[in-house]
């Protein structure tokens, strides 16, 4: 079945950095999406992805669907203690259910 | 509009019991998703129904079910509480595949503790 790999597991950053974060995925998805957990909350929608090499931001973050349709990434500029949390990447290939990376847990010293 | 609405929030039971989560979603969505999430990390799928059948299951035991509602809402039941059931269960919905894109918008979450 289709598999996603997220990485880093977790980062440890200084208040205003930048951060990049990544899934690939073992086939070809035609849908990435990113979410954004709180602490005791459900994932919320971040941005969501629909064509190969889509680039779509939502304020200070920026999202990309990879050429081979693989992949995806996450940036978040100037890091603000808001930012803390879990985020997950999730793609769907074909008439498949979604599937979930297994997170990338955010935290900021200020 | 309201979004994804899950009840109880928190759900306190002993081990052996059984447990009932409820999940009403999205107006206009006809799919229900449940996750199961541990200690903070990542979702692991447990059931998918989408206009009143079960489309997939995820890799958990039967004593883990589920229905869907013709209003589309949705109830888990865990049978046979053990500790390690204790997660944050969490529903989404979405429009399904004849939305053409499928979106899960995810509710707060029901905090299961079995002691």
């Amino acid at each position: 079945g289709q598999q996603l790999n997220q990485s880093p597991q977790s980062m440890f950053i200084q208040e205003g950095e930048d951060v990049s974060m990544n899934c690939t995925s073992s086939s070809i998805f035609n849908t990435w999406l990113w979410y954004k957990q709180d602490p005791g909350e459900g994932p919320v929608l971040l941005i969501a992805l629909y064509k190969a090499g889509e680039l779509t931001s939502n304020g200070r973050l920026t999202a990309q669907f990879g050429i081979t349709r693989k992949d995806s990434f996450l940036n978040i500029s100037a890091s603000i203690p808001s930012d803390v949390g879990i985020y997950f990447c999730a793609g769907r290939g074909g008439a498949q259910k979604l599937v979930f990376g297994q997170g990338t847990r955010l935290t900021i010293n200020p | 509009e309201a979004g994804v609405t899950q009840s109880p929030t928190h759900l306190i039971k002993t081990r052996g019991q059984q447990a009932t989560l409820r999940c009403s979603p999205i107006s206009g969505h006809t799919s229900v998703y449940w996750y199961q999430q541990a200690l903070g990390l990542g979702l692991q799928f447990l059931l998918w129904y989408d206009e009143g059948e079960e489309r997939n299951r995820g890799n958990f035991p039967p004593r883990f079910s589920g229905r869907q509602f013709p209003n589309y809402s949705s109830e888990l039941n865990v049978n046979a509480l053990e500790l390690e059931d204790s997660a944050l269960y969490l529903c989404a919905s979405s429009l399904g595949f004849e939305g053409g894109v499928d979106i899960q918008y995810f509710g707060a979450g029901t905090r299961l503790s079995v002691l």
